[in-house]
C-alpha cells in the first residue's frame, strides 16, 4: 500500500544545518514534493524533485533522493528561527491515466530552531 | 494577485448540525482537492475535482460532500453524519493533469 514516513520531531540551533528525513513505498511516484507549514497557515509549496534525479538544489535548501532505498531528504543549510515549521513530505501516484495525481503525506516533521 | 482563499478562518458549530466550508480560486486550476489534518497526522484526503461537474471520494469521504459547480469554487459541506468533524480542513488546486497543489490559509471547525 501506499505510506510515507518521517519522525516527528527535530530540534536545531540557529546556523546550524537541518536535515529532515521521510521514506515512501511507492515506487511508481512520478514526482517527491516537501512542504512547509507554519502554525495555523496552510501549507507552502518548497520544492520538489523528480523521481529521476539524485539531487536538487535550490539556494539553501539541498533535496537528496534515494530510489533504491526509497529515501528522501531535505536538508536546510544555516536554519534560521524563521524556518521553525512543520515540514511535510508527499509522493505522488497516478493510479489513473491522464488524470492528476493523488499526493500521499507523511505525518510532518516539526523543526524547531533553537537561538 | 492569483491564490486560494478559503472562508472563514475558524468555524463553530453545534453537533448535528451541518456545515459548509468555503474554497476558491482565481489561478484558473482545474483540479481541486479537499483535505483533513488532525495533530500528529498527515493530510487525508477527503474529495477531489478533476474538472466542473465531476468529483471523485477520497479516503475519508464518509460524512461529506461537495460539488463543483463552477471552476473557481468547490465547496465542502460536513455533514451530521460525520463522527469525529473537528479538524483543519485544507482546500487545494492543481493545473489538470499534474500534481503540484496550492493550498489555501485552513479552516479550522470545531464542533462541540
Amino acid at each position: 500500500g501506499e505510506d510515507v514516513e518521517q519522525s516527528l520531531f527535530l530540534s536545531v540551533r540557529e546556523g546550524d544545518s537541518s536535515v529532515i528525513n521521510c521514506t515512501y513505498t511507492d515506487s511508481s511516484s512520478t514526482y517527491l514534493y516537501w512542504y512547509k507549514q507554519e502554525p495555523g497557515a496552510g501549507l507552502q509549496l518548497l520544492t520538489y524533485i523528480f523521481s529521476n534525479m539524485d539531487m536538487k538544489q535550490d539556494q539553501r535548501l539541498t533535496v537528496l533522493l534515494n530510489k533504491k532505498d526509497k529515501h528522501l531528504s531535505l536538508r536546510i543549510a544555516d536554519t534560521q528561527t524563521g524556518d521553525s515549521a512543520i515540514y511535510f513530505c508527499a509522493e505522488s501516484i497516478r493510479p489513473w491515466v491522464n488524470q492528476g495525481g493523488k499526493l500521499i503525506f507523511g505525518q510532518g516533521t516539526e523543526l524547531s530552531v533553537k537561538p | 494577485d492569483g491564490g486560494i482563499t478559503q472562508s472563514p478562518k475558524y468555524l463553530f458549530r453545534k453537533e448535528g448540525q451541518n456545515v459548509t466550508l468555503s474554497c476558491e480560486q482565481n489561478l484558473n486550476h482545474d483540479a481541486m482537492y479537499w483535505y483533513r489534518q488532525d495533530p500528529g497526522q498527515g493530510l487525508r484526503l477527503i474529495y477531489y475535482s478533476q474538472i466542473v461537474n465531476d468529483f471523485q471520494k477520497g479516503d475519508i469521504a464518509e460524512g461529506y460532500s461537495v460539488s463543483r459547480e463552477k471552476k473557481e469554487s468547490f465547496p465542502l459541506t460536513v455533514t451530521s453524519a460525520q463522527k469525529n468533524p473537528t479538524a483543519f480542513y485544507l482546500c487545494a488546486s492543481s493545473i489538470r493533469g499534474t500534481d503540484e497543489q496550492y493550498f489555501g490559509p485552513g479552516t479550522r471547525l470545531t464542533v462541540t
